[in-house]
């Protein structure tokens, strides 16, 4: 099955520094790569997502890099802000719909 | 348009009792995942449906879970008998393909503690 890592485990940044999240996967079968951020007692909610025939996407001061020959993926934000303070988790997944997510990366933004 | 709806919100049990949770995913949404995420984990997998059809259910323990989506629409997840290592929140997220790779719209999770 699919092994998923996410490191660093924690991440604690300033305001307005910028955060990177990676996330490896195993299965070569995986073809759909995105990024869930769950804030605290809330639902996951999908923030932005990259499919294999794409290195890279920007969603304002989010983007996702992609390097499908070392297997893994990343999550970038600029310029961050309290409100990004939230658990992040990667999801890798493959044609027939089957995703497995990462153990989460907590990200706390100091003031 | 509503989200995915799940109850109850929260639940305590006693261990060896039976527990149920119910789910009503996004209308006209064909897949319906439930996942279990205990604390400070990721979401894992317990069952996948499309429409009524559970095409993967691998790492649901069929010993004491059972899940159903009757008429491809609302589905329920029962426990019976629960144990201790239960306790977690039960997530519920519907997508609107067929064995495509999207967005999961996930409901607000019915959290379980089993005393």
């Amino acid at each position: 099955g699919e092994n998923v890592e996410q490191h660093p485990s924690t991440l604690s940044v300033q305001e307005g520094d910028s955060a990177v999240i990676k996330c490896t996967y195993s299965d070569s079968a995986s073809n759909y790569f995105p990024w869930y951020k769950q804030e605290l007692g809330k639902r996951p909610q999908l923030i932005i997502d990259i499919r294999s025939n794409v290195g890279e996407k920007k969603d304002q001061r989010i983007a996702v890099t992609l390097n499908k020959t070392a297997k893994h993926f990343s999550l970038h934000i600029t310029e961050t802000q309290p409100e990004d303070s939230a658990v992040y988790f990667c999801g890798p997944g493959d044609s027939w719909g089957k995703l497995q997510f990462g153990a989460g990366t907590q990200v706390v933004v100091t003031p | 348009e509503a989200g995915v709806v799940q109850s109850p919100r929260y639940k305590i049990i006693e261990k060896k009792q039976p527990v149920a949770f119910w789910c009503n995913p996004i209308s006209g949404h064909n897949t319906l995942y439930w996942y279990r995420q205990n604390l400070g984990q990721g979401p894992e997998l317990l069952i996948r449906y499309e429409n009524e059809e559970a095409v993967d259910d691998s790492q649901l323990p069929k010993d004491r879970f059972s899940a159903e989506r009757l008429k491809g629409v609302d589905s329920t997840l029962k426990i019976q008998p629960a144990e201790l290592g239960d306790s977690a929140v039960y997530l519920c997220a519907s997508s609107p393909g067929l064995a495509a790779t999207g967005e999961l719209f996930f409901g607000e999770g019915s959290r379980l503690t089993v005393l």
